[in-house]
């Protein structure tokens, strides 16, 4: 089965500075996708960026980039040049291959930023 | 603009009312999927459908009950609920060739008395 930790329930950042959210995973399936969503108050969960287990290069999407350490099992959300905006909870999670396609998702970290 | 919409936003029903909660998508993805998120816990995945057909059900009670009559919209019919399923409930969907990416809508925050 599939895990997602994410041991951090609450950063605090200054606006401007970089902030990395940690994430590690657990699972049996030799191929998997780890994906990161920002969840703001209003409820809705964002996608933000997607590690395939297989792809050589780590994931970037703008200021968004994952540190991904398959030996690790860790699948790290960096945000560079953090922003008011970017005050969020965020939820790391893992696909499940076998069976009907679904995420499981982990605790998530709330993140504030500081002005 | 979410490609996936929630109604209603916000619920709130006695334990002994009946509602349901609508979820609609025009993204051209054929999985729906209902999701619990409660306080201090992670999103709890409820039911799966795949081309209408129900493909998972995670030991959610029978006081929840899904519908999908199209690959468009997606029920939650609720029915003599209990003051801890007041929850956020999150619909998704996906694309079938997709890397696995669900669309979310904005949730539907319930409340039961």
């Amino acid at each position: 089965a599939q895990k997602i930790t994410q041991t951090q329930p609450g950063m605090f950042v200054q606006e401007k500075e970089a902030v990395t959210l940690d994430c590690t995973y657990d699972t049996s399936d030799p191929s998997y996708g780890l994906f990161w969503y920002k969840q703001p108050s209003s409820g809705e969960m964002i996608f933000l960026i997607y590690q395939g287990s297989y792809d050589q290069q780590n994931a970037t999407e703008g200021r968004y980039s994952l540190n991904f350490q398959k030996a690790r099992k860790s699948a790290n959300l960096v945000i560079s040049a953090s922003q008011l905006g970017d005050s969020a909870m965020y939820f790391c999670a893992i696909e499940r291959v076998q069976g009907a396609q679904k995420l499981v998702f982990g605790q998530g970290t709330r993140l504030t930023i500081n002005p | 603009e979410t490609g996936v919409t929630q109604t209603p936003r916000h619920l709130v029903m006695g334990m002994t009312n009946k509602k349901s909660l609508k979820c609609e998508q025009h993204l051209g993805h054929n999985a729906m999927y209902w999701y619990k998120q409660s306080a201090k816990k992670p999103l709890e995945l409820m039911f799966v459908y795949s081309l209408e057909e129900r493909v998972e059900n995670n030991s959610v009670p029978s006081r929840f009950s899904p519908e999908c009559p199209n690959s468009s919209h997606l029920f939650l019919h609720l029915h003599t609920l209990q003051p801890e399923d007041s929850a956020l409930y999150l619909c998704a969907s996906s694309h079938p060739q997709g890397t696995g990416e669900l669309f979310f809508g904005e949730g539907s925050r319930l409340t039961v008395l």
